[in-house]
């Protein structure tokens, strides 16, 4: 079993449609929980942490529920340059290395 | 300020031959990984430095892989000869809280 899975997708969405993208991760004993993005051929960026109580920035919803190893993204109102890979990543403990999942696709169409 | 930077952008080696990659963290980053990206894989851990030394070198796929870091800044990577499954975009990324963790451009390395 991979320690971060998500759904590879592609998922193919029109502008201003709502799309949520989902992961979950093995160890129990995880410490810190992000969402990068990935554009084609460049390295990845943080969107954003994900907390317990659930986080917003702006269009964007992160969610964590540590007792199903389970994180989410939302993505409201979606605009053509949200198109990218959206990256789970979990850090098993403070400083140490990122676990990344193997991203999933999103294409938003006008 | 500066980014993470890394250099060369691109490399194309021959099988066999050694390569050397390098990092240059953003300053006063205290923690430098290294990772790469294969086609269709997702992001891998190599190793981690905190300062000079390394506490996590696990991600190392064989002793063909060696890095060090000097002065606390600069990293280089270092795979000896190369094979084709080697071929990836090794990104380097610092950080200085060892929370969020900020990446380079990366190196795309491809072995013919």
């Amino acid at each position: 079993r991979k320690e971060v899975e998500q759904d590879p997708g592609p998922f193919n969405v029109p502008e201003g449609a709502t799309v949520a993208f989902n992961c979950t991760y093995s160890n129990s004993a995880s410490q810190s929980f992000f969402w990068y993005r990935q554009d084609c051929r460049k390295e990845p960026k943080l969107l954003m942490s994900v907390y317990s109580s659930g986080n917003e920035d702006g269009r964007f919803t992160a969610q964590l529920n540590r007792a199903s190893q389970y994180i989410s993204l939302l993505i409201r109102d979606s605009k053509l340059s949200d198109s990218a890979t959206y990256l789970c990543v979990v850090n098993d403990n403070q400083g140490g290395k990122l676990i990344f999942g193997q991203g999933t696709e999103l294409s938003v169409k006008p | 300020g500066a980014g993470v930077s890394q250099s060369p952008s691109n490399k194309v080696t021959e099988k066999g031959k050694d390569v050397e990659l390098r990092c240059d963290p953003i300053s006063g980053h205290t923690a430098l990984y290294w990772y790469r990206q294969s086609l269709g894989q997702g992001l891998e851990f190599l190793i981690y430095f905190q300062g000079n030394s390394a506490p996590d070198k696990s991600g190392l796929p064989s002793d063909r892989f060696s890095a060090e870091r000097t002065g606390g800044s600069v990293s280089t990577l270092t795979i000896q000869r190369t094979q084709q499954e080697d071929s990836a975009v090794y990104l380097c990324a610092s950080s200085s809280s060892g929370y969020e963790q900020f990446f380079g451009p990366g190196t795309r390395l491809t072995v013919l």
